[in-house]
């Protein structure tokens, strides 16, 4: 496509629910990244996908969040048993290979998550 | 580790006035520097980047140079307008990282007032 494009945008659930989060990258880019914002803060990293294997999973916080990539195309981030904690704007970035100085991220608008 | 940090906002202008977002980094090696802004309900956009030091960033206005002995990424506008009002991230990639990792600093709300 010709953007990030990330659903739903917005999403409220109760706190326990689990919630699935879809990232759909720009056409042929093989880097894909997740990133968490909180109120008021900075990026955090979540995790990197390069194709559909993922070398760096450090920035996830807990075993409740989850990752995945089907080939080059489509990432779910899953976030099982939510906490009012996780409430923030979850935000997918691609770009065409592993991002450098040269290849540049591509952000989403985001994923708003809030639990109640 | 790796760092960014950025001062404080929010930020509050009139229009036409000079802007500055201070930014310093900690990093081993030669990153490369990045400005992103955010506008109100929208996604990120690359703003402004520099890979090496002593280059100097620029697009719509913005400025920013990469200076290596004092580790900052300053971002400068001469005239600010009222559409410039958004939040500014400044981040790296340290050199050699595989994994192609911006680190962010927390953001700086900028507001324009006419």
């Amino acid at each position: 496509g010709a953007g990030v494009s990330q659903s739903p945008s917005n999403k409220v659930t109760e706190k326990g629910k689990d919630v699935e989060l879809r990232c759909d990258p720009i056409s042929g880019h093989t880097a894909l990244y997740w990133y968490r914002q909180r109120l008021g803060q900075g990026l955090e990293f979540l995790i990197y996908f390069q194709g559909n294997s993922a070398p760096d999973k450090s920035g996830l916080p807990s075993d409740r969040f989850s990752a995945e990539r089907t080939g080059e195309s489509v990432s779910t981030l899953t976030i099982q048993r939510t906490q009012q904690e996780d409430s923030a704007v979850y935000l997918c970035a691609s770009s065409p290979s592993r991002a450098s100085g040269a290849n540049v991220l591509t952000f989403g608008a985001g994923s708003r998550l809030t639990v109640l | 580790g790796n760092s960014v940090t950025q001062m404080e906002g929010p930020v509050t202008l009139s229009e036409e006035a000079f802007l500055t977002i201070n930014c310093t980094y900690t990093a081993t090696g030669y990153p490369s520097l990045f400005w992103y802004v955010q506008y109100p309900g929208e996604g990120l956009q690359l703003l402004l980047k520099a890979t090496k030091a002593d280059d100097k960033g620029s697009n719509k206005g913005f400025e920013a140079t990469y200076r290596k002995e004092t580790t900052s990424f300053h971002l400068e506008k001469g005239s600010v307008q009222v559409s410039d009002s958004a939040v500014y991230f400044c981040a790296l990639i340290p050199f050699g990282n595989q994994g192609g990792k911006l680190i962010f600093g927390q953001g700086t709300e900028l507001s324009v007032k006419p």
